[in-house]
């Protein structure tokens, strides 16, 4: 299998707090992991791709100061939204991508996504 | 540049009917497609996929769609509909190269009894 967690699934935060997101690999090693966020009735919009031991690569218009995001292993990577404000608020989704040589066709496998309320 | 389409935002089909979802593709090299369903407050659950081979390809839940590359179509079908269907559908395409992935708008499918 390749099961993708997410933690926590919910959260509610105060404004001007941070809040950390997990998002963990369980059975695969990934190279890359990738952060999308999705408002209601809407697509994902990805945020940034992030590969182990280096830095995130953020899509325009995503701030990197304020989305921190950190692959610090093969399985593991993190991303904090610093200082939430209300419109932060959103339904975060991270997925992975095997760790694999060749050239194996680039499937993502999704977390369940974490619901994220500022207020 | 690469996009994807979905033309129909909401469906509405009885229990027992047979389903299509359309997913219309720009892309300029070989697509990796996707379709994924969502259940509210839920992740992405894979339904199938197609990277080459046979143009049709069998997924979970009796799902299936059909690579149709003069059309740049992937659209997803269901010969019986159930309840349980009921749920928001992403078509998406991947990149041979890079990471990027297209996500369509989403068709948002309702069953009625």
């Amino acid at each position: 299998g390749a099961v993708v967690s997410q933690h926590p699934s919910r959260v509610i935060c105060k404004s001007g707090t941070s809040v950390k997101i997990e998002c963990r690999s369980l059975d695969f090693q990934a190279t890359t992991m990738f952060w999308y966020r999705q408002f209601p009735k809407q697509s994902l919009m990805l945020m940034a791709t992030s590969n182990e031991g280096s830095k995130a690569t953020y899509e325009q218009g995503v701030e990197k100061d304020k989305f921190l995001i950190n692959h610090a292993s093969l399985t593991l990577s993190t991303l904090t939204v610093t200082s939430a404000h209300p419109e932060d608020s959103s339904f975060y989704i991270c997925s992975a991508r095997k760790l694999r040589l060749g050239t194996a066709p680039r499937e993502q496998y999704f977390g369940p996504g974490t619901r994220l309320t500022v207020t | 540049a690469q996009s994807v389409t979905q033309p129909d935002i909401h469906i509405t089909v009885s229990e027992g009917a047979s389903l299509e979802l359309r997913c219309n593709y720009s892309y300029g090299a070989t697509p990796y497609l996707f379709w994924y369903v969502q259940s509210p407050g839920q992740g992405l659950q894979l339904l199938l996929k197609y990277f080459s081979g046979d143009t049709l390809v069998q997924g979970i839940k009796g799902f299936e769609a059909e690579f149709k590359r003069s059309q740049s179509s992937f659209n997803l079908r269901k010969p019986s509909v159930h309840w349980s269907d009921a749920a928001e559908y992403f078509c998406a395409v991947g990149e041979d190269t890079g990471n990027q992935f297209y996500f369509g708008t989403g068709t948002s499918l309702t069953v009625i009894p």
